[in-house]
């Protein structure tokens, strides 16, 4: 139990273009779905948490019209990385809260070129 | 704010060591911990939640300890093997609940060699 994908796995995109990313509990609802940024060989950082039917709370430094977050069920939220450029380039990680803790994700690799 | 340390940032063992990563945090008003392992360019593998009010957890080959007090965790790997080679994550929760934030050190890379 308390499996969570994440699609896609990898996604290459030019420069200036959006990329959205999904993230879905498939065997429990998430009330609450967080997505971390990760740098390599750095720690993982929360960018945001989003709330299923309202708007999704970001970090401090964390621009909320690039990184459009929506939770519209409770089994489904989406990250949308708008107008991408190259230090955009991340893996982003979602994770979604079961009854004894949080869950990830598979991780998604962007490279924005 | 809490930060969380991991010691060491890399190993590198023969097989069949007994080896101990550490995780210290600087805030110790947290409501769990949990160690977590990741393979390169994947998702994150639960290992081991411990709960505040716990000292420690164990599954399989692995212990992971809490003394929360002193702001430190220790995960024990018993008997290593090159399978358990990741990076090793540790995560505190500074919520209430299971809905708190994590925040995460930077993890311990492990190389288990034959």
């Amino acid at each position: 139990g308390a499996v969570v994908s994440q699609h896609p796995s990898r996604v290459i995109c030019k420069s200036g273009t959006s990329v959205k990313i999904e993230c879905r509990s498939l065997d429990f609802q998430a009330t609450t779905m967080f997505w971390y940024r990760q740098f390599p060989k750095q720690s993982l950082m929360l960018m945001a948490t989003s709330n299923e039917g309202s708007k999704a709370t970001y970090e401090q430094g964390v621009e909320k019209d690039k990184f459009l977050i929506n939770h519209a069920s409770l089994t489904l939220s989406t990250l949308t990385v708008t107008s991408a450029h190259p230090e955009d380039s991340s893996f982003y990680i979602c994770s979604a809260t079961g009854t004894k803790g949080q869950y990830f994700g598979a991780g998604t690799r962007l490279s924005v070129l | 704010k809490q930060e969380v340390t991991q010691i060491p940032a890399a190993l590198s063992v023969p097989e069949g060591e007994n080896l101990v990563l550490n995780c210290s945090f600087t805030d110790s008003a947290i409501y769990n911990l949990q160690w977590f392992r990741q393979d390169p360019g994947k998702g994150l593998t639960s290992l081991l939640l411990i709960q505040s009010s716990q000292r420690e957890q164990t599954s399989g080959r692995l212990n992971a300890s809490l003394d929360k007090s002193s702001g430190r965790s220790t995960l024990y790997i018993a008997a290593s093997q090159p399978g358990d080679s990741a990076t090793y994550l540790c995560a505190v929760n500074v919520g209430s609940s299971t809905l708190g934030r994590l925040y995460f050190g930077r993890g311990t890379q492990l190389t288990v060699w034959p």
